[in-house]
């Protein structure tokens, strides 16, 4: 069965410092991965997706991703975080060919001054 | 605006109400997801909506839940019977597109989601 683990439940980074997120799945096939943000109150945003090709992902914000099929990976990288970084990031992946995600269980990520 | 909006906003129910949350996915989109967020979790899948057809239900907890999308654009997703473990938010998102998630027109406009607590 596929899944999603993000191993970090709650990150606290200082402004200006650097930002890994994790992420690990399972899933038979080359999957479709997806990286969302969820501040309060708001939907959950698009960051970032791998689906083919450069396993090195650009997102918005200044956020990029690795892919990495050895490892199962796909963790959330961004050189200098910025106090409106502070939220929820989801870790997906497509579940099925009509685009159903299947989400981790997230990461509160905290942004100390 | 432009994106996914979804209706009401908060609700609060007792348990045992029915209750009904609405969905305006962004115009022209063909895909319909609903999404359960329970407190502390990740969304989790509830049902699939291409046009007005419901191509995957397999995600709805129990028979007391029903979607519908009856004209292709507009959803509403219905709880019967409304149980304290109900309590969660409900996401709503729409895509112009039908696959994977290659492709920019795959991607997932989610809405604020509706936020609904079962007393």
């Amino acid at each position: 069965a596929q899944s999603v683990t993000q191993p970090d439940i709650h990150i606290t980074v200082s402004e200006g410092a650097s930002l890994e997120l994790r992420c690990n799945y399972s899933y038979g096939a080359t999957p479709y991965l997806f990286w969302y943000v969820q501040s309060p109150g708001q939907g959950l945003q698009l960051l970032l997706k791998y689906f083919s090709g450069d396993t090195l992902v650009q997102g918005i914000k200044g956020f990029e991703a690795e892919f990495k099929r050895s490892q199962s990976s796909f963790n959330l990288r961004k050189p200098s975080v910025h106090w409106s970084d502070a939220a929820e990031y989801f870790c997906a992946v497509g579940a099925d060919s009509w685009g159903k995600l299947q989400f981790g269980a997230g990461t509160q990520v905290v942004v100390t001054p | 605006g432009a994106g996914v909006s979804q209706s009401p906003r908060y609700k609060v129910a007792k348990r045992g109400q029915d209750v009904a949350l609405r969905c305006d996915p962004i115009s022209g989109h063909v895909s319909l997801f609903w999404y359960q967020q329970a407190l502390g979790q990740g969304p989790e899948f509830l049902t699939y909506f291409q046009n007005e057809a419901q191509l995957d239900k397999s995600g709805l907890p129990s028979d007391r839940f029903f979607a519908e999308r009856p004209e292709g654009s507009v959803s509403t997703l219905k709880i019967q019977r409304t149980q304290q473990e109900d309590s969660a938010v409900y996401l709503c998102a729409s895509s112009l597109s039908t696959a994977a998630g290659g492709d920019l027109d795959d991607t997932q406009y989610f809405g604020p989601g509706t936020r609904l607590t079962v007393l």
